[in-house]
């Protein structure tokens, strides 16, 4: 099975830009969760999608918010970027939420 | 206020040492996971757990559910096994991470 794939891979923005972006969960996997990763506030928990749902939410602002297509897709989109959200933006994709987590290669978004 | 302790942050072993990663917990969970991040980013799920011990190869990871704690041991330690090593739990809705420890094996 082709592993978890998350485009693009590196990006740059500007403070007050939005930004998109994607993820490819297993075939067969109907739960994709996002995660942010800073140095200073390590890994935590964006949302979880499932069945084109959001079904269980982090604790982060309205800005960050996401969607999930009929084939499992799933985009994250944060609007009014600040620089703040400089970090490694990860999806896993799972069987069911809080299941055995396959990580993609991350996005790492640079906000300047 | 943190829901998952991790100890040692940083660690460093000879290859061959047997090695321990801590993890401790405040909330009520539905599983624990220990994860493997290489430099790079990319993360590896080594284990899902909820009760008991799991072994893959040389690593074994523990379980106390009543103590509310975890342990991941790494035996026979070789440099390939150098990596940041994370605890996170799930909840019935939120997943918690630890800071991760720092593993570094001399050879």
């Amino acid at each position: 099975k082709a592993g978890v794939t998350q485009t693009p891979r590196y990006l740059i923005k500007t403070r007050g830009q939005q930004v998109t972006l994607s993820c490819s969960p297993i075939s067969g996997h109907r739960s994709v969760s996002w995660y942010q990763q800073t140095p200073g506030q390590g890994l935590q928990f964006l949302f979880e999608y499932f069945s084109e749902t959001q079904r269980n939410k982090g604790n982060f602002p309205g800005r960050f918010s996401g969607r999930q297509f009929s084939n499992s897709r799933s985009e994250m989109n944060v609007s009014t970027l600040e620089l703040g959200d400089s970090a490694l933006y990860l999806c896993a994709s799972s069987l069911v939420f809080g299941g055995e987590q396959f990580f993609g290669p991350g996005t790492r978004l640079t906000v300047l | 206020k943190n829901e998952v302790e991790q100890s040692p942050q940083n660690l460093t072993a000879q290859e061959g040492e047997f090695i321990t990663i801590n993890c401790s917990y405040s909330v009520g969970i539905s599983a624990l996971h220990w994860l493997q991040q290489h430099p790079g980013g990319g993360i590896v799920s080594l284990f899902m757990l909820s009760s008991g011990k799991k072994k893959h190869g040389r690593l074994i990871a523990t379980i106390n559910i009543q103590e509310k704690h975890s342990s991941l041991h790494i035996t026979a330690s070789h440099p390939r096994d150098s990596a940041v090593y994370i605890c996170a739990v799930t909840t019935g809705n939120q997943f918690y991470f630890g800071t991760g420890t720092s593993l570094t094996v001399i050879p």
